[in-house]
């Protein structure tokens, strides 16, 4: 069982909807991200918090938007979306040791299969 | 600007073969980490190995081999007497400053 839970496993939505992916880890971690990987693409880096704080939005359109309410959950509301959005979004945390990343490894969950229609 | 690359797209072996992944990296650090991790078909990726720029021992766990050359920035993975429940695809990463870059994985499959 991974320490690191995302829900739900499989979407499908359209253009016009709005949607939320959860993510929540049990490893006691205060760094979290979201990646999105899409076919026959290397893993994109979308967002990182560290203690609950965004420290990093890698140039991700506005029509995704990610909350952190405590370190140990990580949101990803999407509205709007299109279908070359459709993916995988994986969810991952890490122990840093500051506001950096530093070199700890990331533990990821299953994904979140997004299908956009 | 740091950069990873995993030439090799498809890799198909029959089980108990050996199989080597290889993965080249570019940094400007002198001071970094990096990783293997697996990604199964359930989907999430798993943590096989971290190594720091300072360690280049090559390190063994069961069937799995790494090895760190600094010289040629290669960190290849190998794979002795492979299984079927090997098959996955694996990527290579590298931190470097805040920044976790991964290459674009290796797809092995490991036929009966």
């Amino acid at each position: 069982e991974t320490g690191v839970t995302q829900t739900p496993r499989h979407l499908v939505m359209g253009m016009t909807n709005k949607k939320s992916l959860k993510c929540e880890q049990h490893l006691g971690h205060n760094a979290m991200y979201w990646y999105k990987q899409s076919a026959k693409k290397p893993l994109e880096l979308m967002f990182v918090y560290n203690f609950k704080e965004q420290t990093e939005n890698n140039s991700v359109p506005s029509r995704f938007s990610p909350e952190c309410p405590n370190s140990s959950h990580l949101f990803l509301h999407l509205h709007t979306l299109q279908p070359e959005d459709s993916a995988l979004y994986l969810c991952a945390s890490s122990q840093v040791g500051g506001r950096s990343w530093t070199g700890g490894e990331l533990f990821f969950g299953e994904g979140s299969r997004l299908t956009v229609l | 600007a740091q950069k990873v690359t995993q030439a090799q797209t498809e890799i198909s072996v029959v089980e108990k073969e050996d199989v080597t992944l290889d993965c080249v990296y570019e940094t400007r650090d002198t001071t970094y980490y990096l990783f293997w991790y697996k990604q199964p078909p359930s989907g999430e990726l798993v943590f096989l190995i971290r190594r720091n720029s300072f360690d280049e021992q090559n390190e063994i766990s069961g069937r799995y081999s790494w090895n760190f050359q600094k010289s040629t920035s290669s960190f290849n993975f190998t794979i002795t007497a492979s299984q079927v429940v090997d098959s996955a695809v694996y990527f290579c990463a590298l931190n470097s400053g805040s920044r976790l870059t991964f290459g674009e994985g290796t797809q092995l499959t490991v036929n009966p």
